[in-house]
């Protein structure tokens, strides 16, 4: 069965810090996607990342970061030098090649201090 | 209008109400869903279709009922709700045949409250 677990609920640090946000995935399907998507108080959900199950490269865009490690099931997201608007819940998602399903975490709040 | 839109933003009805959530995309995408997202559970899979198909219903009680008339319309039926369906509903769209696999685009949501 598909699971995603984001076990931080809610995340402090003063701005210009580095946050690391955990996620970690359980599936079966050898082929699947991981997203992040980030919902800031506005409260629409903003796509971050797609990253398919064979693709195990690292990837960076801008402050943005993504780890991918299928030995640990984990697909962690790093914010470097965190900025105030980053300030948001983000959520971690899963779904399998093999039907219309997409499993979200429970979200991890983000507060980013000045 | 670009993207995803979804009126009303905000929705007060009674149990007894009959009411309708509508989404629009603006994207030429051929799948659209509806979540729904309260404070207790996490955001929640409730419908997906794809090119005007339902292929999916993850378990949701039939005073919930979804109408997707073409790819870029969807609508949300609610009948005789309860207090705890209060909750905010999203809509998205993605593209491509493999529905959730690919990026999905959400709309700005409709905060329901049953009263």
């Amino acid at each position: 069965a598909q699971k995603v677990t984001q076990a931080q609920t809610e995340i402090s640090v003063v701005e210009k810090e580095d946050v690391t946000l955990d996620c970690v995935y359980e599936t079966r399907d050898t082929t699947y996607y991981l997203f992040w998507y980030k919902q800031p108080p506005s409260g629409e959900l903003v796509f971050l990342i797609r990253r398919n199950s064979f693709d195990e490269q690292n990837e960076i865009s801008g402050r943005y970061s993504w780890n991918f490690q299928k030995s640990t099931s984990s697909f962690n997201f790093t914010i470097t030098a965190s900025q105030v608007v980053d300030s948001a819940v983000y959520f971690c998602a899963l779904s399998e090649a093999r039907d219309d399903k997409i499993i979200f975490g429970k979200g991890t709040r983000l507060h980013i201090l000045p | 209008e670009t993207g995803v839109t979804q009126t009303p933003r905000h929705l007060v009805m009674g149990m007894t109400n009959k009411k309708s959530l509508k989404c629009e995309q603006h994207l030429g995408h051929n799948a659209m869903y509806w979540y729904k997202q309260s404070a207790k559970k996490p955001l929640e899979l409730m419908f997906v279709y794809n090119f005007k198909e339902q292929t999916e219903n993850n378990s949701v009680p039939s005073r919930f009922s979804p109408e997707c008339p073409n790819s870029s319309h969807l609508f949300l039926h609610l009948h005789t709700l309860q207090p705890e369906d209060s909750a905010l509903y999203l809509c998205a769209s993605s593209q491509g045949w493999e529905a959730t696999n690919n990026e999905q685009f959400f709309g700005p949501g409709t905060r329901l409250t049953v009263l």
